[in-house]
């Protein structure tokens, strides 16, 4: 199963652009990358998903280098209600895969 | 379109007493997924069900925990005899049958934060 590592806080200002990596070196070929959202009091939030180069929607955008030991979320100009926990995933890919979370990355967006 | 529904939304229950979580999955949805977290931590994954059947229960604590998908109506995450260490939030989540099961995206509820006195 796939570990990963990612900041544990990270602060930013509305407006700004936010980017959160993660780093996942022992990535299997079939796994994906996916990011979940968490405010506080509520169910994780699905956000984006990948597997290899940049995916883009209308929350986030998404990179992944092509050795794909790493993946960077990207929040453009970030507002105070994008105040929460982010969640970086990758998936076992081996039949069915249950969710793995770790701690993630509390984002604190200040005025 | 209703997403998960979990309730109730908070319980509290005493030393010994018995507590039952409801989920009912989005519509279409039918893998059930149940996970807890403790305060300041993250998820961690308890029980994965389809109509009928577990798949998997590794993350299920041996005793006084259980969980069911019955053929009609919600999923019922089951704690016998609860003890304070089983406060936490429980959080269900569904995704819908023919996903590619390495992509798993899965859509949750709510949570159930259940606090034991």
């Amino acid at each position: 199963l796939a570990k990963t590592t990612q900041p544990i806080s990270m602060d930013s200002y509305e407006g700004q652009e936010v980017n959160i990596t993660c780093s996942h070196n022992n990535i299997a070929t079939n796994d994906y990358i996916t990011w979940y959202q968490q405010f506080p009091s509520q169910g994780p939030r699905f956000i984006i998903q990948g597997y290899k180069t940049k995916v883009t929607n209308e929350v986030a955008s998404l990179f992944i280098p092509a050795d794909r030991k790493s993946s960077t979320l990207s929040l453009p100009r970030v507002s105070l209600s994008d105040t929460a926990v982010y969640y970086c995933l990758v998936g076992d890919g081996v039949g069915y895969s249950t969710l793995t979370f770790g701690k993630g990355t509390m984002l604190l967006v200040s005025p | 379109n209703a997403g998960v529904m979990q309730n109730p939304r908070h319980l509290v229950r005493r030393r010994g007493q018995e507590a039952r979580l409801r989920c009912s999955p989005m519509k279409g949805h039918s893998h059930v997924y149940w996970y807890r977290q403790l305060p300041e931590e993250g998820l961690k994954f308890m029980v994965y069900l389809q109509k009928e059947n577990i798949i998997d229960e590794s993350g299920m604590p041996k005793e006084r925990f259980s969980a069911e998908f019955p053929k009609e109506g919600p999923s019922i995450l089951r704690i016998q005899q609860v003890v304070r260490g089983d406060s936490a939030a429980y959080f269900c989540a569904s995704s819908p049958i023919g996903q590619d099961t390495a992509k798993n995206i899965q859509y949750f509820g709510a949570g159930t934060r259940l606090s034991v006195l």
